[in-house]
């Protein structure tokens, strides 16, 4: 069966630093990936999304970026974090017209 | 083009009482409408979908009603019980495009009480 591993699942980072986060998809392949942002009791918000290796689509303007250097694995990264940051960041996978299917997500906190 | 409007954004409901949430979206090429239960801190989980070519259907206590021609759809939660308490979303995606990108609506968080 499929499974999506997300970590880590809290953090903490001062505005300025760095930014990675993890997304890897077991049990499929070549999946449809994607990273959503969800602002505390907001909606959720597709930031980026990938449809292969390398191939990175930005919905929105922001501080971030995403990369896909596997079949399987989805980054979601940024050189220097603001506050405006913070967030919950989940990542997806979807298969063709499967339902999509969600990780547990990351809680980040720019202070 | 591409919102989908959700309402209400919270709603109390008695226990045993029925839950109804309502969606509205304007592309008429969106084909697949799911619904997600999220909990606090976990992510959203799937809990039923449906395509157009029916107007409703039934999973346990979870029912969705699409009406094509006013573009809506909503999810009722029958004999709603204080474990439902959570947010739901709704969602919309076009199958014809590759992305498989889900439109989300701004949820609506639910509070059963007993």
């Amino acid at each position: 069966s499929q499974t999506i591993h997300q970590w880590p699942a809290t953090l903490v980072q001062p505005v300025g630093s760095p930014l990675s986060l993890e997304c890897t998809v077991e049990g499929t392949s070549n999946p449809n990936l994607y990273w959503y942002r969800q602002a505390a009791g907001r909606g959720l918000q597709l930031l980026f999304y990938s449809v292969g290796i390398g191939q990175i689509s930005s919905e929105v303007p922001q501080n971030l970026s995403a990369s896909r250097p596997q079949d399987r694995q989805f980054i979601l990264s940024s050189k220097k974090l603001l506050l405006s940051d913070s967030g919950f960041y989940l990542c997806a996978w979807r298969d063709e017209r499967e339902p999509a299917f969600f990780g547990q997500g990351t809680r980040l906190t720019v202070v | 083009q591409q919102q989908v409007k959700q309402s209400p954004q919270s709603l109390i409901v008695q226990k045993g009482g029925i839950s109804i949430i309502n969606c509205a979206y304007e592309n008429t090429a969106f084909d697949y409408f799911p619904w997600y239960q999220q909990f606090p801190g976990k992510g959203p989980a799937l809990l039923i979908a449906i395509r157009p070519d029916v107007s409703e259907k039934k999973e346990g206590r979870f029912t969705i009603s699409f009406n094509k021609s006013a573009k809506q759809f909503s999810l009722h939660i029958m004999d709603s019980q204080p474990g439902d308490s959570a947010t739901y979303f709704c969602a919309a995606s076009r199958g014809s495009s590759n992305t498989g990108k889900l439109i989300f609506g701004q949820g609506t968080t639910l509070q059963v009480k007993p």
